[in-house]
């Protein structure tokens, strides 16, 4: 029944692993995101794909590589994890809609909390 | 200076009060603006959303947009204890990327 649901959950591991997050979506909407909570609460965009296609891409490490096999589903995975991506991932969809196009509010997933030890 | 500025707070009220939280940005291109509420452990979730300048209300929830002074606020009447949470104000231009304030933690005790 969720909308955006998002795995694990929980993820600590230790420096210099690598690491998956997935994403799904059942809203049927045509746009996902990538956004990094930090420990101040602050959200930041990471990634965008519309339509599988990537449209935004913010200046995040390229140890971050997201990936959409469809519409509806969004993986992040994470190469040789720091100490500095500590952080709440969360996932997000949208639609874009409407005569003059544009973007529907976000939709968020309850996160994934990563620690790296 | 951010694009969008947010008081973090933590603002703490008795139940009952009225609730007022601010943001203010610099970008006039933002046309659309959102209020995100967040509980601990949570993602946030949707509250307001309204497009350009005016008043919306949403039972104990008004949210009010002057794009004129760059200002939104959101009030909440009668606050309860449930409300203790997180708010984010947001705003985009109508295109792909939102972009967040830092959000107000909010604490209103019985």
């Amino acid at each position: 029944d969720t909308a955006v649901s998002q795995t694990p959950k929980y993820l600590v591991t230790q420096m210099g692993n690598d690491k998956s997050i997935k994403c799904e979506q059942n809203l049927g909407h045509d746009t996902m995101y990538w956004y990094k909570q930090d420990s101040k609460k602050f959200l930041k965009i990471m990634f965008s794909y519309n339509n599988k296609e990537l449209i935004i891409n913010e200046t995040v490490p390229n140890r971050f590589s997201p990936k959409s096999p469809d519409k509806a589903h969004l993986n992040l995975h994470i190469n040789s994890l720091e100490l500095g991506d500590s952080a709440v991932y969360f996932c997000a969809s949208s639609q874009r809609t409407g005569r003059i196009s544009y973007n529907s509010p976000l939709h968020f997933g309850n996160g994934t909390r990563l620690t790296v030890t | 200076q951010k694009e969008v500025e947010q008081d973090p707070g933590p603002l703490s009220v008795p139940e009952g009060a009225i609730v007022s939280l601010n943001c203010t940005y610099s970008n006039s291109a933002f046309q659309y603006f959102m209020w995100y509420r967040q509980y601990s452990r949570k993602g946030p979730e949707l509250l307001m959303y309204t497009y350009s300048s005016g008043n919306k209300e949403d039972g104990r929830f008004t949210a009010q947009v002057d794009k004129s002074s760059k200002y939104i606020s959101l009030f909440i009447r009668d606050s309860q204890p449930s409300d203790s949470a997180t708010y984010l104000c947001a705003m985009s231009g109508g295109g792909f990327k939102t972009i967040f304030g830092a959000g107000t933690r909010l604490f209103v005790k019985a």
